[in-house]
């Protein structure tokens, strides 16, 4: 069965250091979409791509959090400075179309801001 | 806006007994997308369920059922005979139509316990 893949599983970082996530979708998925999921609680849309254009950064912390899809493929999330309130799992999920029986997400990267 | 709530935080049964997590939505929209999710332990989201907005047919998928009641703006959730491998939290999600953007509007999720 075809996966999101996401890396790292685990990062652990320093405070006002950078750190960047990635994400690989399933194979011709157009729509790609990043969430962070604080604990004990629900996932939270950060960005949605369609192919390589944004459609919604509404939520994205942008004085520090960037986030790409250069080629309309793999994607990119990047968090520059962290602060500690960034400790979450970031989750990648992706869709054939906004018609699609159901999203697919990858299994996150689990943050740790010290 | 958009918004999702699942009141219950955490519901523990005993194995085999049925049991309903309760989801209720609010939106302007018209045209909409409802979903359910488990999130075992490992962490990875699994899809459940999709219902779009026009389709109030209650399904069934096995031991699991989803009551779908517009009137009450509710997709509820139940268990039928839980077993051990329920033991997760569940989120029910929320994606509106209109618009290219469709991103799910999660509920903070109910958090299933099946003791043995």
């Amino acid at each position: 069965e075809a996966e999101v893949a996401q890396s790292p599983r685990y990062k652990i970082t320093e405070k006002s250091q950078a750190v960047a996530f990635w994400c690989d979708p399933i194979s011709g998925h157009a729509t790609l979409y990043w969430y962070r999921q604080i604990l004990g609680q629900g996932p939270e849309l950060l960005v949605q791509f369609q192919d390589e254009s944004v459609v919604d950064d509404s939520q994205l912390p942008k004085d520090r959090f960037s986030a790409e899809r250069l080629k309309g493929v793999d994607s990119t999330l990047k968090i520059q400075p962290a602060e500690l309130g960034d400790s979450a799992m970031y989750l990648c999920a992706s869709s054939a179309n906004r018609d699609s029986y159901g999203y697919t997400f990858g299994s996150g990267t689990r943050l740790t801001v010290v | 806006a958009q918004k999702v709530t699942q009141a219950q935080t955490e519901i523990s049964v005993v194995e085999k007994e049925d049991v309903t997590l309760d989801c209720v939505y609010e939106t302007r929209d018209t045209t909409y997308y409802l979903f359910w999710y488990k999130q075992p332990p490992s962490g990875e989201l699994v899809f459940l369920i999709r219902r779009n907005s026009f389709d109030e047919q209650n399904e069934i998928s096995g031991r699991y059922s989803w009551n779908f009641q517009k009137s009450t703006s509710s997709f509820n959730f139940t268990i039928t005979a839980s077993q051990v491998v329920d033991s997760a939290v569940y989120f029910c999600a929320l994606s509106e139509a209109g618009g290219g953007a469709d991103g799910l509007t999660f509920g903070k999720g109910t958090h299933l316990i099946i003791q043995p």
